[in-house]
């Protein structure tokens, strides 16, 4: 069965400052991985996703990620945190079949002024 | 107009009633998800649907039920809410053709007392 782990359930960053939100996922075929956005009282919306084209993926506002399958890993970075970004990031995969996507627990990021 | 639309957006509830959540589309998907989010825990699939013939049980479908009434209405039922019901309640949408990307509408917070 897929699963998504996320290192950190809090993360706290200070303005200007590189930001690191970790994904770690299982999947025993190559997947489809998303990062989803949700900030404060609203629904989650797409950041990025990766579909088996380039390991590196670009998303909005600024954030990227990268897609290690040797580290089953799809870890999410932004080089420069402004105070926009404080919000839960969720982690998510899927196998490709249509069926269903996994989510991962969520981080909640802080930005620190 | 947003594409995924949820009522009500908060309910407060007692023990034992009968509580209907309601989701509308416009993005014409054939794919409706019930998910319900709980701090720590991500976001759990309660139930699924492929068209409106199609229904699928989730990981927590127990003390749920669901409703496909077209495409683009599904709505989630609680016949006798609880208070461990009390929860975050996303309705989404999603298109083969974009790779599982799902679209969430705005969430309903529903406390049961």
């Amino acid at each position: 069965a897929q699963s998504v782990t996320q290192l950190g359930s809090h993360v706290s960053v200070s303005e200007g400052a590189l930001v690191l939100l970790r994904c770690n996922y299982s999947s025993s075929v190559p997947p489809y991985l998303f990062w989803y956005v949700q900030y404060p009282n609203q629904g989650l919306q797409l950041l990025l996703k990766y579909t088996s084209a380039a390991t590196l993926v670009k998303g909005i506002n600024g954030f990227e990620a990268e897609f290690k399958k040797s580290e089953t890993s799809f870890h999410l970075t932004k080089p420069s945190a402004h105070m926009s970004d404080a919000a839960e990031y969720f982690c998510a995969v899927s196998d490709g079949s249509y069926d269903k996507v996994i989510f991962g627990p969520g981080t909640s990021l802080s930005v620190i002024p | 107009d947003a594409d995924v639309t949820q009522t009500p957006r908060n309910r407060i509830t007692k023990t034992g009633k009968r509580i209907m959540l309601e989701c509308s589309q416009t993005k014409g998907h054939d794919r409706m998800y019930w998910y319900r989010q709980d701090p720590g825990l991500g976001l759990r699939l309660i139930y699924y649907s492929f068209d409106v013939k199609d229904i699928n049980k989730g990981e927590i479908s127990d003390g749920y039920s669901v409703s496909r009434q077209a495409q683009a209405k599904f709505s989630l039922s609680l016949e006798s809410a609880i208070p461990n019901q009390t929860a975050l309640y996303f309705c989404a949408t999603s298109d083969p053709a974009s790779s599982d990307t799902q679209y969430f509408g705005p969430g309903t917070r529903l406390t049961v007392l």
